[in-house]
This record gives structure tokens, sequence and C-alpha cells, in this order.
């Protein structure tokens, strides 16, 4: 099947660095992903829509200043946490929809733990 | 507002206890229904999409049907390798994915 690699799958910064997470189709192209947060025993919650060559559009309460995407290609999309605080400190998950929404597939997951 | 409920929370059975997971949806204009598995500190593991009310879906020891108002997840004669967390996720025609908040399920030797 598809698959979507996320890196790195873990993290642990000092407050107020930027980290920077990767997301890249493997075997297929995606004009769009998605940007997911989980907290321990919560559901995914949506963040943003990467897309490629445009801006991303984020969910209604997520900083864009704080959380910036970057789609550059048709298989890549980054997520930079910008100036890093302990309250970001979550599991970020990213997805790709193959061909359309239907066949959605998930990175591994990055958990950013900040100190 | 767009809503996907799933229950129980945790469920424990013993190795062979065959079972139902419950995902009971509010969503204008449903597209699709998804179900995912989710191992801990990972992504989650695609599993079944249903888009019609009487579709049934089967992959090993589960089953996945849909009504118009819930979807349920069969597992038959679970192994312990079957423990991990199912998610259900419900696609609007918002184009809006809706993630539950997942049933733990643990199978026990």
């Amino acid at each position: 099947g598809a698959v979507v690699s996320q890196h790195p799958s873990r993290v642990i910064c000092k407050s107020g660095t930027s980290v920077k997470i990767e997301c890249r189709s493997l075997d297929f192209q995606a004009t769009t992903m998605f940007w997911y947060r989980q907290f321990p025993k919560q559901s995914l919650m949506l963040m943003a829509t990467s897309n490629e060559g445009s801006k991303a559009t984020y969910e209604q309460g997520v900083e864009k200043d704080k959380f910036l995407i970057n789609h550059a290609s048709l298989t890549l999309s980054t997520l930079t946490v910008t100036s890093a605080h302990p309250e970001d400190s979550s599991f970020y998950i990213c997805s790709a929809p193959q061909g359309d929404i239907e066949k959605l597939f998930f990175g591994s997951g990055t958990q950013l733990s900040v100190l | 507002e767009d809503q996907v409920t799933q229950s129980p929370e945790a469920l424990r059975l013993q190795e062979g206890e065959s079972s139902s997971l419950n995902c009971s949806y509010t969503v204008s204009g449903l597209r699709g229904l998804f179900w995912y598995r989710q191992d801990p500190g990972k992504g989650p593991e695609f599993l079944f999409t249903l888009y019609s009310a009487g579709e049934e879906k089967e992959k090993e020891r589960l089953k996945a049907t849909l009504t118009k108002k819930e979807s349920f997840l069969h597992i038959t004669a679970p192994k312990p390798e079957d423990s991990a967390t199912y998610l259900c996720a419900a696609y609007s025609s918002a184009s809006k994915i809706i993630f539950g908040s997942g049933t733990r399920l643990s199978i026990r030797p």
C-alpha cells in the first residue's frame, strides 16, 4: 500500500527553539496533505491543510505564525513549530490522500517534547 | 455541528471473545466513514472506507458495517495482536474529516 514517511519520530528541544517536521509521500503524489495534533488518549485534531504551491489552510484557533507549513513539492510538506514552548509538546501526525480523500494514509507521527 | 462519538472508550476481551465497537456520527452530507487502527506512538493504519448505509466490508477478523446513524466494527475471535486503538472518522460534504476519540481494545491471551 501507499506509504507516508514522517521524520523525525521523536524530538526533544529547549523552550524557544524551532522544530521542523517533514512529511513525504513515498510512492504517490499528493497535492494536499493534512497535519494533526494528538494528545494522549484523545482523538486527532486537524491543525491545517497543506496545499502544494499555495498557502496552507489553518483550522480555527491554530496560530499561523506559530505553526508554519510549507508544501514545496508534490511529495513533501513540512511543519515548523516556531519558538516552541512546553505547551506545544504533543504528538504530531501528517497524512496524505492517494488520489481521492477516501484513501488517506498517515505518517508514523512525531512526538515533540519541549523542555 | 458535525460530531463523531465512539463507544466504549476502552474494551478488554479474552482471546476468542467476539464483540463490536460503535461509532455514532452526526455529519452533514456523509461522503465516507473510515476505520483506522492505531498502535501506541504510531500513526493510524487504514482499515476500511464505507460509503452508504447497508454496506459491509471485511478484513481477516474485522468486519465494518454502516447505517444512516452509526457504524460498527465487529471483531470475531480476536487475538492479542488485535490489541490497539480503533478510530473512526467521518468525511463530510464540507470536505472535513472528523475523528472520534477512539476505542482502546485490549485482548488478553
